[in-house]
């Protein structure tokens, strides 16, 4: 079965730093990715990780540990507009990215 | 260039109507998704398509949910004999290929009254 794991929500302030940690167990894995959904939006793709580590990309940052079963997105200099649902999502190793979704996490930005 | 784009944006629906809803992906993306998101929830898996052929049907939760890709290009979600429990937004996805990042259109928010 699937299973993921994330905080429901969380709350931080402008120009703070912010770590969305996500727990995984999935049967078959092939990376996983980060998505930022605002409120009402489609889900916007963040960040992928296939290989153990942290992949950065400006503002937001990604870690995998695969034998942790365990990743978390890394928000630096928060701003407003970064208060969206962060949605975790493990790739299965089905020959094609089935993701599974976590419920997300609701971060809320305060000035 | 444009993005996945996806119709109706909003579709209310008498329990018992049967709805179907459009997704038109990336120009030149070989993979198409659908998944259902519930309120406060993720999005869940309902299909996958690779060119026309559909290859995981594993996620529809009902005979009532039927789904083609005819020519390898758009894709029409249909839903017969809609319910309730129906209201969700219907995401659709596209990638360029199999493994590839998804990038999503807008979603359709349907309403069963």
């Amino acid at each position: 079965g699937q299973n993921i794991d994330q905080p429901t929500e969380m709350t931080a302030t402008e120009g703070a730093i912010v770590q969305i940690n996500c727990t995984y167990q999935t049967s078959g894995f092939n990376g996983l990715f980060w998505y930022q959904q605002h409120a009402g939006e489609a889900p916007t793709f963040l960040s992928y990780n296939v290989l153990d580590g942290l992949e950065e990309k400006g503002r937001f940052s990604s870690f995998l540990s695969r034998s942790k079963g365990y990743s978390y997105l890394l928000l630096k200099e928060l701003q407003m507009k970064d208060s969206a649902s962060y949605l975790c999502a493990p790739g299965g190793d089905t020959g094609f990215q089935k993701l599974v979704f976590g419920t997300g996490t609701r971060l809320l930005v305060s000035p | 260039g444009a993005g996945v784009s996806q119709s109706p944006r909003y579709k209310v629906a008498k329990r018992g109507q049967d709805v179907a809803l459009r997704c038109d992906p990336i120009s030149g993306h070989v993979s198409l998704f659908w998944y259902q998101q519930a309120l406060g929830q993720g999005p869940e898996f309902l299909t996958y398509f690779q060119n026309e052929a559909q290859l995981d049907k594993s996620g529809l939760p009902s005979d009532r949910f039927f789904a083609e890709r005819p020519e390898g290009s758009v894709s029409t979600l249909k839903i017969q004999r809609t319910q309730q429990e129906d209201s969700a937004v219907y995401l659709c996805a596209s990638s360029e290929d199999r493994g590839e990042t998804q990038y999503f259109g807008p979603g359709t928010r349907l309403l069963v009254l």
